[in-house]
């Protein structure tokens, strides 16, 4: 069964710094996604992702966040300079045309410190 | 703006019995999608059944079925026959159909219900 792959799994950094969050979609998908869920909280929509712009984001997904497909395999999220309420879990999820049921990533932990 | 709500933060259930899990939601949206999330403790979010709003019929998969009451705007989850592997956080989730070349179609989650399943 295609999976969409995230790595890494976890991910400490320091306040302030930047860090690229990696996902790897399904191959034939062309809809992207990030979502959060910031622990015992519900999950959040962050910003969707078709023919290599963004067609939604999220009041959540600020100047701090961009999200980048560089080479047609990788999906990307970026945070710039991390502040402590961004430690969350990140969840990449694709679809394809036709088929609402997303499949999502196993998540990456990033824990801000 | 839509809204999904799951008043259930905890439930509890002993192993093959039956367990209903409630959600409603509120919408203006005439088409649009309805879904169960399971969440194991690996925290990977993984599809259980769908609904199309369009489609009277409630949907099942396996020992999983869905009762959807449109006018109620209510989308239940029945878990037949509970296994120790469906303890898990339950979320449901609301899509508005933007059709197949909508650019979005996300997703809005409620807050969950944890399931536990006990021997």
């Amino acid at each position: 069964e295609p999976e969409v792959t995230q790595t890494p799994s976890h991910q400490v950094t320091q306040m302030g710094q930047e860090v690229i969050l990696r996902c790897v979609p399904i191959s034939n998908h062309l809809y992207f996604y990030w979502y959060r869920q910031i622990l015992g909280q519900k999950v959040e929509f962050l910003v969707s992702f078709y023919n290599n712009e963004i067609s939604e984001k999220s009041e959540i997904f600020d100047d701090q966040f961009s999200v980048e497909r560089p080479d047609g395999s990788n999906f990307t999220l970026k945070i710039r300079s991390t502040k402590l309420e961004d430690s969350a879990m990140y969840f990449c999820a694709s679809r394809d045309t036709g088929d609402y049921g997303y499949t999502f990533g196993s998540g990456t932990r990033l824990t801000v410190v | 703006a839509q809204t999904v709500t799951q008043s259930q933060p905890e439930m509890s259930v002993q192993e093959a019995e039956t367990v209903t899990l409630s959600c409603t939601y509120d919408t203006s949206e005439n088409n649009y999608y309805l879904f169960w999330y399971k969440q194991p403790p690996s925290r990977q979010m993984i599809l259980v059944i769908r609904q199309e709003a369009y489609k009277q019929q409630n949907a099942t998969e396996n020992r999983f079925s869905v009762n959807f009451q449109k006018a109620a705007k209510s989308f239940s989850l029945k878990i037949s026959d509970s296994q120790l592997g469906d303890t898990a956080m339950y979320f449901c989730a609301f899509m508005k159909h933007e059709g197949y070349g909508g650019a979005t179609n996300k997703l809005i989650f409620g807050t969950g219900t944890l399931l536990a399943v006990q021997p």
